[in-house]
């Protein structure tokens, strides 16, 4: 089945842990991005990538770092989270932007920074 | 600058009633446009689209959206509302020609009540 597979779920830290949002699809996309969604602000790009080793910042890339060693994989990582950053967290992929077909989004990570 | 707006946060009608939520839009070439759907604790699953062609364009779930250029909207409809519609629906927008991300509205709440 074609998919997006973000892990994991749901992820409770502490203020300044490191960690890691996996993302992953099997469509062979070349597009994939990061969003965060939050009430009354909707989608915010955070980073995308046009294909591998290259990634660019979206609109709210401040405390993310990404990177794009292989096609499938795009993950995120927040080197010292912080409150502020708590969030709902969303993988998209296509293969290329502008793809009429649109977007195939991941299930989503609910991020809870204490 | 491409841009959409979604000018209501919250839709309520009751089952049976049709059903509309807004969309307009600013590109600066012709666009393409997108709606998504979000169910509670689920990623953004694709509707519907238009590209070219008809101006009215059907979709997954009874669901339909008319594309008005000379208002530049693309609001979407369903004839006859059911309570499992009750979700969250993005808009989005991309320029076309060029390889542009899409841009997503802020989403409307429906809520469809019995």
């Amino acid at each position: 089945e074609a998919q997006v597979t973000q892990n994991p779920r749901y992820l409770i830290t502490v203020t300044g842990k490191k960690l890691t949002v996996t993302c992953s699809q099997n469509m062979n996309h070349e597009y994939m991005s990061w969003y965060r969604q939050d009430p009354g602000l909707g989608l915010r790009q955070i980073y995308y990538s046009m294909n591998v080793e290259v990634t660019d910042k979206g609109d709210v890339p401040e405390g993310y770092k990404v990177s794009r060693k292989e096609k499938r994989n795009f993950p995120l990582i927040l080197e010292s989270p912080s409150p502020n950053q708590t969030s709902l967290y969303f993988c998209a992929s296509s293969l290329y932007p502008g793809d009429t077909a649109g977007y195939t989004f991941g299930s989503g990570t609910r991020l809870t920074v204490v | 600058a491409q841009s959409v707006a979604q000018p209501e946060d919250q839709v309520n009608v009751a089952e049976g009633n049709p059903l509309t939520v807004k969309c307009t839009y600013s590109v600066s070439g012709n666009p393409y446009l997108f709606w998504y759907v979000q169910y509670p604790n689920r990623g953004l699953q694709f509707l519907l689209k238009y590209i070219t062609g008809d101006n009215l364009v059907k979709g997954s779930y009874g669901f339909e959206a008319e594309f008005n250029k000379s208002q530049t909207s693309f609001h979407l409809k369903k004839p006859s509302a059911l309570v499992s519609d009750s979700a969250l629906y993005f808009c989005a927008v991309r320029d076309r020609p060029g390889n542009t991300p899409l841009v997503f509205g802020k989403g409307t709440r429906l809520s469809v009540i019995a």
